[in-house]
Order: C-alpha cells, then structure tokens, then sequence
C-alpha cells in the first residue's frame, strides 16, 4: 500500500512570496490533514478535510494559508505571503472516516522563508 | 488546558537500557494517547496508543503506563537499541479527532 506523498520535499522562498504544497494520501482515506511542525516542536493541525469538506481549520491563519481538497482526494495548501515564521515542516496526514485514531503521515515538505 | 507537556526534551541512553518519556496533560476529556516516533527528514509514525480504560499497554520493547487521576502516561522502551535514535512524541485527543502533540523528546541510543 502505498503511503502518502507530498511535493516538492523543499521549497526555499523569499518573504511575500507565495508557495504551494501538494499531498496526495492513501487511497480510501476519507479524512486529510495539513500540521505546521516548527523546528523543535510538535505538529500543530492547520485544517481537516473529511471528503471535500473542511471539518476544523480554527487555527489555519486565514489571512494568509488557504487549503483546497477538490473531489475529496488530493490536496494543496497554499502561502500568500509568506512571512519569516511560516518556517517549518509541513506535514500531510490521512485516515480512514471510522479510524481517524490512527493517522498516517507524509515525510512533509520543509519550508524555508528567506 | 489544551497542553501536552512532554519531558526531557533530550534523552541519551546505553544500548540495552531503559528510556522513559513522560507526558502529562490537563484535559480530563481527552480519551486517546499515542505515542509517535519521528525519525529525521520523515513523517511522524504511530508506534503504541492506549485509552484511559487501561493503565498499560505493551507491544514487544514499548509499554504505555497511564495514571488517570495524576493525568500522566509514559513511554518505556525496553532494552533500547540505536534503531530506535529518533524524535518521540506524545499525543492526546477527544474522541478520535485533532491530535495535540507535545513537544517531542530526542531519543539517543549509543551502542
């Protein structure tokens, strides 16, 4: 089976650029997530999806991230600008809709803002 | 009152020893804790988990011990090996949903 993937792996960009993450998760996983994991801590859930649907994205920085999950399988998450502290991992995670316990993750895209 | 605090941030250990990992939490609704094991440049990776009704859980080297009413569960990885080098955290959610990470602590296994 295989798991999910992300792309790019790394992406060094400039402040007030925009970026975008893609993540595609396992097949048959209902529910995606997006976690920020800042160096030195632990992943922080930015958005879940169940399907197509945005179930919590209480701490997605509106302003600035927006993420998008058409015909409930892929999914991108996008910057726009970014800042100094978006700096980080961002992982993509997936689960079945009865099973949300158990979550599998991405090997993550590292984000480098200059 | 949404924090998992994780303790030590770093942990070094002689091959075949003990690492104990030690979380706590305040939520008393939380009613799931996993541990995960992060190895570098890779996604994090369930590893052990454990709900309140119980207060251990051993799966070959790795035992959850969870203490309800002190609001604590650790991690025990038993003759520890250099495999096992890698970041660990602890997570706690309500009903299956978001998972609240700790910090992490960095697992140093010398031979």
């Amino acid at each position: 089976e295989a798991g999910v993937a992300q792309s790019p792996r790394y992406k060094i960009i400039e402040k007030r650029q925009s970026v975008a993450f893609w993540c595609n998760p396992i097949s048959g996983h209902a529910t995606l997530y997006w976690y920020q994991q800042i160096l030195g801590q632990g992943p922080k859930l930015l958005i879940q999806f169940q399907n197509n649907g945005v179930v919590d994205d209480s701490q997605l920085p509106k302003d600035r991230f927006s993420a998008e999950r058409l015909k409930g399988v892929d999914s991108t998450l996008k910057i726009q600008p970014a800042k100094l502290e978006d700096s980080a991992v961002y992982l993509c995670a997936s689960s079945l809709l009865l099973a949300r316990h158990e979550q599998y993750f991405g090997p993550g895209t590292r984000l480098t803002v200059t | 009152q949404q924090q998992v605090k994780q303790s030590p941030q770093s942990l070094i250990v002689q091959k075949g020893g003990i690492s104990i990992i030690n979380c706590a939490y305040e939520n008393t609704a939380f009613d799931y804790f996993p541990w995960y094991q992060q190895f570098p440049g890779k996604g994090p990776a369930l590893l052990i988990a454990i709900r309140p009704d119980v207060s251990e859980k051993k799966e070959g080297r790795f035992t959850i011990s969870f203490n309800k009413s002190a609001k604590q569960f650790s991690l025990h990885i038993m003759d520890s090996q250099p495999g096992d080098s890698a970041t660990y955290f602890c997570a706690a959610s309500i009903a299956t949903d978001k998972l609240i990470f700790g910090t992490g602590t960095r697992l140093q296994v010398f031979p």
